[in-house]
C-alpha cells in the first residue's frame, strides 16, 4: 500500500521568511495530493491540493509542487505570518478510477512555528 | 465550522468497557471516515464508508467497529479489545471517495484508565 513520509517534523522560521515542507510517496500510481492545516485545538482543514497532471499550483502565499518522477511533493509558504503557525499534514491517494482504494494516506505532520 | 459534529468533546471510560463515539453530518456527503490522531503519528484511518450500509477497514481497524445505517451518521465503537484506546478521534466526511476534500469534525478525546 501507499506510504507517505513527511519532513521535517518541526520547523521554526522568522516572520516574513519562507517555509518548505516536503513529502515523499511510495506508490507511483498515486494521483491526488492534498495538504491540510491543523491549528492548535482545531480540526484539520484543506489548504491546497494538486493532481498528478499538474506540476505546480499556487494560492496567494501558498504553493505546492509535484515531482512525479522522484515521487515527492512540497508545500511552500512565502512571507510567513504568526497565524501560519500550525501542524501541516500532506496526504496521497490513488483514484478509485485507477484501481485505488479511495482512501487518503497521511504523513505524520510538520509543526510549523512562525516567530514574530 | 458547522456541518459535521462529534460528541462528546471529552470522554472518560474504565478499562474493559466499550464506548461509542458519535459523528453526524448534514452536508449530504456519501463518504465518511474515522481517524485516530496520536502525537507524532499523523492521522491514521480506522474505518471508512463510501455509502449507507457499507464500510471498509482502514489501516488500524483492530479493536474498533462501526455502522452506517443512515447517511448522516457514522458511529465508532471502541471495544475492550483495543489495546491502547486513549487517543484523539476525528471523524470526517466528503462528497465521495478519492479526490475530494474531507471535512473534519471537532474531534473527541477519549481517555481510558
Amino acid at each position: 500500500g501507499e506510504n507517505v513520509e513527511q519532513h521535517p517534523s518541526t520547523l521554526s522560521v522568522q516572520e516574513g521568511d519562507s517555509a518548505v515542507i516536503k513529502c515523499t510517496y511510495s506508490d507511483s500510481a498515486s494521483n491526488y495530493f492534498p495538504w491540510y492545516k491543523q491549528e492548535l485545538g482545531k480540526r484539520p482543514q484543506l489548504i491546497i491540493d494538486i493532481r498528478s497532471n499538474v506540476g505546480e499550483k499556487k494560492d496567494q502565499r501558498i504553493a505546492v509542487t509535484l515531482n512525479k518522477t522522484a515521487k515527492h511533493f512540497s508545500l511552500h509558504i512565502t512571507e510567513t505570518q504568526p497565524e501560519d503557525s500550525a501542524v501541516y499534514f500532506c496526504a496521497a491517494s490513488l483514484s478509485p478510477r485507477q484501481g485505488g482504494s479511495e482512501k487518503l494516506v497521511f504523513g505524520k505532520g510538520t509543526k510549523l512555528t512562525v516567530n514574530p | 465550522d458547522g456541518g459535521i459534529t462529534q460528541s462528546p468533546k471529552y470522554l472518560f471510560r474504565k478499562e474493559g468497557q466499550n464506548v461509542t463515539l458519535s459523528c453526524e453530518q448534514n452536508l449530504n456527503h456519501d463518504a465518511m471516515y474515522w481517524y485516530r490522531q496520536d502525537p507524532g503519528q499523523g492521522l491514521r484511518l480506522i474505518y471508512y464508508s463510501q455509502i449507507v450500509n457499507d464500510f471498509q477497514k482502514g489501516d488500524i481497524a483492530e479493536g474498533y467497529s462501526v455502522s452506517r445505517e443512515k447517511k448522516e451518521s457514522f458511529p465508532l465503537t471502541v471495544t475492550s479489545a483495543q489495546k491502547n484506546p486513549t487517543a484523539f478521534y476525528l471523524c470526517a466526511s466528503s462528497i465521495g471517495v478519492g479526490e475530494h476534500e474531507q471535512y473534519f469534525g471537532p474531534g473527541t478525546r477519549l481517555t481510558v484508565t
